[in-house]
């Protein structure tokens, strides 16, 4: 099936280390997105990508980078990890059909729980 | 700017009651509107869309929602709850094109037997 995946599912990790959440796709989507979901703040846009070429911050990108690697290719990069990082990461897609319309119906991956201590 | 508020961060109903879970949007025309579920340990997966056409939207799972525009409001609705709806709910707006998805800070519903 045409999904949406995501690798690791789980990661503990220490202050300062570099962590890479991988995102691929397999759905032919030229969008991608990454979010960060907090208990009661909902999803927050970190980055996105509206095609290889394109990449773009979100809301939240301060301490975060992105790489997109090809179309079905997505990475989430922390540098430095704080454990204010810590939460639920989800990677997310979205179609914008040529000569159709683009509703930016979001796909979303399992997530990442990454845990920052 | 887009704007989406989802009054009542926790809802709790008993089981067969109805399911009511308000989202409001605030924009200068009328969007795009979405409900997706997230349940536990899980990503989010859409429940229905409003893209302009029927003001009242069928989704999966028995739940509908009714775009009214003079209220700014799509609320969530299924008459009839059960255990397995227990679940987080997001309502998102976006004008489609090159412009970014809205989210809200998400409901959590707790379906009591």
């Amino acid at each position: 099936d045409a999904d949406v995946t995501q690798t690791p599912r789980n990661r503990i990790t220490k202050t300062g280390k570099r962590i890479m959440l991988e995102c691929s796709q397999t759905k032919g989507h030229d969008r991608m997105y990454w979010y960060r979901q907090d208990p009661g703040l909902g999803l927050r846009l970190i980055y996105y990508s509206f095609d290889v070429k394109d990449i773009n911050k979100g809301e939240i990108s301060d301490g975060y980078s992105v790489s997109r690697q090809a179309q079905a290719k997505f990475s989430l990069s922390l540098e430095s990890a704080i454990p204010n990082q810590t939460a639920l990461y989800f990677c997310a897609t979205s179609d914008f059909p040529s000569g159709g319309v683009s509703y930016n119906e979001q796909f979303f991956g399992p997530g990442t729980r990454l845990t920052v201590l | 700017a887009q704007s989406v508020t989802q009054l009542g961060s926790h809802v709790s109903v008993s089981e067969g009651a109805l399911v009511l879970l308000r989202c409001n949007y605030s924009s200068s025309v009328p969007p795009y509107l979405f409900w997706y579920v997230q349940y536990p340990n899980q990503g989010l997966q859409l429940l229905l869309k409003y893209t302009s056409a029927a003001t009242l939207v069928k989704g999966i799972n028995g739940f509908e929602a009714e775009f009214k525009k003079s209220e700014t409001s799509f609320h969530l609705t299924k008459p009839s709850a059960h255990m397995s709806d227990a679940a987080e709910y997001f309502c998102a707006v976006s004008f489609g094109g090159y412009q970014k998805v809205t989210f809200g800070t998400g409901t959590k519903l707790q379906v009591i037997p």
